[in-house]
This record gives structure tokens, C-alpha cells and sequence, in this order.
């Protein structure tokens, strides 16, 4: 069975780091691409970028690209989602998905992981 | 790059058929056949309904459907049942890149 899971909520301070994971299992990791999804509260779903296990090779939204740093970790089928300096602007949940490449939509989900920043 | 835009909400009685329009331009839904739409029930995480504009993934009932002319995708949702009451979001692509998703729809059963 394909999973996708993510590391748990997170509450966190304006100006602070954070690193939340996407651990992938049932399925060969380094095959398919990850994407990472916004979704604000009440809000709908932002594709922030998408990356390849295989060679991490990463493509960026430019509207996410000089906020977050997406890396993988393909020894331990794990992709990461990085902040260096959080917001309040940056609470939301963040998905991540499974997408087979050119074709094809994002098949397989992980739960999404809640990001609260506030003073 | 803009969000697709999709009508607030839709609504339908059991059993009836409802349309959610997607509208783009040419250089998302116009220009590509790589469109999928998700389903999101409240506290939960998106599932895939369609992708490649009208393919269902395997366990998608057949009573949903997509398709796409010029710069407007649609996704009908035939034989409506209690369970579709969700948000909609169709998404748009050229290749591994520049992702558009739609501004959402809420589906209510009557």
C-alpha cells in the first residue's frame, strides 16, 4: 500500500527555523516526484514545488522559490519542506503529494502537516 | 500565475448531475491535456478524482467524469450522492512544473 506520512503539527515563533518531513513507503520513492501543497486556513491548495528523489532535481513555484528550501533524502525515502525564518503569514497545513511525472495528477497524499507561527 | 477559476458552489438533489467549470487561458487548461481534479472533505486531504483532463484513476467511481474545451475544464459529477457534499479543486500543468490549482468549489447535496 502506498503511504505518504508527515512529521506532526508544529507550533512555532515568528523568525524561527523548521524542517517538516514526508516519509514514503509502499512503492519504489525514487520513481516518482513529491510535491509540497499550501492550503491556508479556509483557503485553497498553492503548489509550492515538486522535487525527484532519483537525482534531486527541483522545480520551484515562483512565488515559494526564495521562501522554502525542498530536499530529499532518497536513502531513507524521506523529502523535507525547510523554512529558515518563519512568519505568521506561514500558518497553514502542508501537504505532500505523489505525482508519476509530465502526466498524471498527484495520486497518493500524506496526511498534512499543521503549521501554527505566532508570538 | 493566476489561480483557475471555478464557481464558488454547486449544488444538486441526490441522484441529479452537477458541472464545475475550471477557466484558464491558453497558457494553462488551452495549451495542455494535463489537467486533474481533486475531491477534499472537510479536516481531510485531497483525493484524486481525474487527471490527463478526463482518466480516472483505479476505485474513482465512473459517475465521475472530466473533459476540456479551449480554456475551460469541467468535471460532472453524475448520480449525485450524499458522500460527493466536498470541496472540488481542478489543477492544471505544462510538464513538472508550474502547477495552477482552481480557487475551489463546495458541492452541496440538497
Amino acid at each position: 500500500e502506498v503511504q505518504l506520512v508527515q512529521s506532526g503539527a508544529e507550533l512555532k515563533k515568528p523568525g524561527e527555523s523548521l524542517k517538516i518531513s514526508c516519509k514514503g513507503s509502499g512503492y519504489k520513492f525514487h520513481d516518482y516526484w513529491i510535491g509540497w501543497v499550501r492550503q491556508m486556513p479556509g483557503k485553497g491548495l498553492e503548489w509550492m514545488g515538486l522535487i525527484y528523489p532519483g537525482d534531486s532535481d527541483t522545480r520551484s513555484s515562483p512565488s515559494f522559490q526564495d521562501q522554502v528550501t525542498i530536499s530529499v533524502d532518497k536513502s531513507i525515502n524521506t523529502a523535507y519542506l525547510q523554512w529558515s525564518s518563519l512568519k505568521a503569514s506561514d500558518t497553514a497545513i502542508y501537504y505532500c503529494a505523489r505525482h508519476p511525472g509530465r502526466s498524471g495528477g498527484f495520486d497518493h497524499w500524506g496526511q498534512g502537516t499543521l503549521v501554527s507561527v505566532s508570538s | 500565475q493566476s489561480a483557475l477559476t471555478q464557481p464558488r458552489s454547486v449544488s444538486g438533489s441526490p441522484g441529479q448531475s452537477v458541472t464545475i467549470s475550471c477557466t484558464g487561458t491558453s497558457n494553462d487548461v488551452g495549451n495542455y491535456q494535463f489537467v486533474s481534479w481533486y475531491q477534499q472533505h472537510p479536516g481531510r486531504a485531497p483525493k484524486l478524482l481525474i487527471y490527463d483532463v478526463s482518466k480516472r484513476p483505479s476505485g474513482v467511481p465512473d459517475r465521475f467524469s472530466g473533459s476540456k474545451s479551449g480554456n475551460t475544464a469541467s468535471l460532472t459529477i453524475s448520480g449525485l450522492q450524499t458522500e460527493d457534499e466536498a470541496d472540488y479543486f481542478c489543477c492544471s500543468h505544462p510538464g513538472t512544473y508550474n502547477f495552477v490549482f482552481g480557487t475551489a468549489t463546495k458541492v452541496s447535496v440538497l
